[in-house]
Formats: structure tokens, C-alpha cells, sequence
């Protein structure tokens, strides 16, 4: 089934440690999304790429990092820079002609 | 920059009721696409309805439908005959122009959570 794969679905770090979130996609999109979710803000965007080895940054970029050497893996890294890192990080993909973006189920990241 | 709104935290509805989402947002673009869409318990972001601005048309979707009021920016979402596997958090979504001249970059609301009551 074509679709997009976050792994893992939870994930727990200790303060200062880089974490790596993965997002895996076999629909063939061009565009990538990685967004933040917290409890009555809704999805903020946090990295963007439409291509291969090119990534743009969101609202809310400082203390993340992104790749995109793959069309379908676009991977997010947490750093220890990241002050509240605790959330629910949702990946999404996109064709670049189309209007609708595809979302998968979301990692849970819970700093110890 | 972009903004939208939901200003009701929370709404209720009996099943197989109407229930009605609000939705404002500020743009200064004339080119742009509204969405809904749905969050249920188990957090997977499903599409609901879009809305493309240069149609004057609302958009349908079975028993989900917007009512688009482009000059009072204001997109809010119809649900009839509500069932029970309605109950999800709603989020308002702009995007804006069209294909890869905006990146496809997503603004949303805060959200909504619907309670369907049996």
C-alpha cells in the first residue's frame, strides 16, 4: 500500500540528547513537510523540502535539523538546542501539482 | 503572513444532528486553497474538504459541505446527519497559490474538538 511511514510511533529522550524521527514515503511526492503539534496550537510547520538535497525552514526551526538525500526519506533530527522539545511530530508528503498533502500517523516525542 | 482562526475550542452535537465548525482567516493573497481536516483519537490527519478561492461554488463532500465567504474570509464547516465516528478534532488549513510557487506549506487553525452524543 502506498503511503507514509513515521517511525517509530513513540519515542522518549533524555535532556541533552539528539533524537532522529524518520519519514519514510512511497507515493512518489516531490514535497515534504515536517510539522509540530501541541495541545491548543495546532500543526506548526518546522522544515519543508521539494526536492531532493534542498530543505527550506518553517515558523519554527530552531533546535531541529532535516535531510533530503532521498526522494523518500526525509528524517528530522531534535537537538539538545530544541528547548521543549516534547510533542507529536507529523510528516507530510506531497506531489508538486497537486493540492492535497498526505499525512502519516505521527511520532510522540517525550523528553525524560 | 497568513493566520486562521477557530474560535470555538470545543462543540457538541447530537447524532444524526447539524453541527457547524467556524473558521476565519487573514490573507492578502487572492490565490489560495482552504481545507478541513480531521484528527480522530488515533491522530492520523485525514482530509475532509477543500476549497479552491477562485471558486464561487461551496464544495461538497457526502454529508460534510463549507459554507466560503471569500470577502468576509470566513470558511466554516457543515456536517449533517452526524454519526459517532464524526467525533474527531477538526483543524482549518490555508495554503497558499497553486502548485509549486508556494511550497505547499500549510497554515492551520488551533482546532476543534466535535462530541457526537449518542
Amino acid at each position: 500500500d502506498g503511503g507514509i511511514t513515521q517511525s517509530p510511533k513513540y519515542l522518549f529522550r533524555k535532556e541533552g540528547q539528539n533524537v532522529t524521527l524518520s519519514c519514510e514515503q512511497n507515493l512518489n511526492h516531490d514535497a515534504m513537510y515536517w510539522y509540530r503539534q501541541d495541545p491548543g496550537q495546532g500543526l506548526r510547520l518546522i522544515y519543508y523540502s521539494q526536492i531532493v538535497n534542498d530543505f527550506q525552514k518553517g515558523d519554527i526551526a530552531e533546535g531541529y535539523s532535516v535531510s533530503r538525500e532521498k526522494k523518500e526519506s526525509f528524517p528530522l533530527t531534535v537537538t539538545s538546542a530544541q528547548k521543549n522539545p516534547t510533542a507529536f511530530y507529523l510528516c507530510a508528503s506531497r506531489a508538486l501539482m497537486n493540492t492535497e498533502a498526505f499525512f502519516g500517523q505521527g511520532t510522540r516525542l517525550t523528553v525524560v | 503572513a497568513q493566520t486562521v482562526t477557530q474560535s470555538q475550542p470545543e462543540m457538541s452535537v447530537q447524532e444524526a444532528e447539524t453541527v457547524t465548525l467556524s473558521c476565519t482567516y487573514d490573507t492578502s493573497e487572492s490565490d489560495y486553497y482552504l481545507f478541513w481536516y480531521k484528527q480522530p483519537p488515533s491522530r492520523q490527519m485525514i482530509l475532509v474538504i477543500r476549497q479552491e478561492a477562485y471558486k464561487q461554488q461551496n464544495a461538497t463532500e457526502n454529508r460534510f459541505s463549507v459554507n466560503f465567504q471569500k470577502a468576509a474570509k470566513s470558511f466554516s464547516l457543515k456536517i449533517s446527519d452526524s454519526q459517532l465516528g464524526d467525533a474527531a478534532m477538526y483543524f482549518c488549513a490555508y495554503r497558499w497559490g497553486a502548485g509549486g510557487t508556494s511550497y505547499g506549506k500549510l497554515t492551520f487553525g488551533q482546532g476543534t474538538i466535535l462530541t457526537v452524543h449518542p
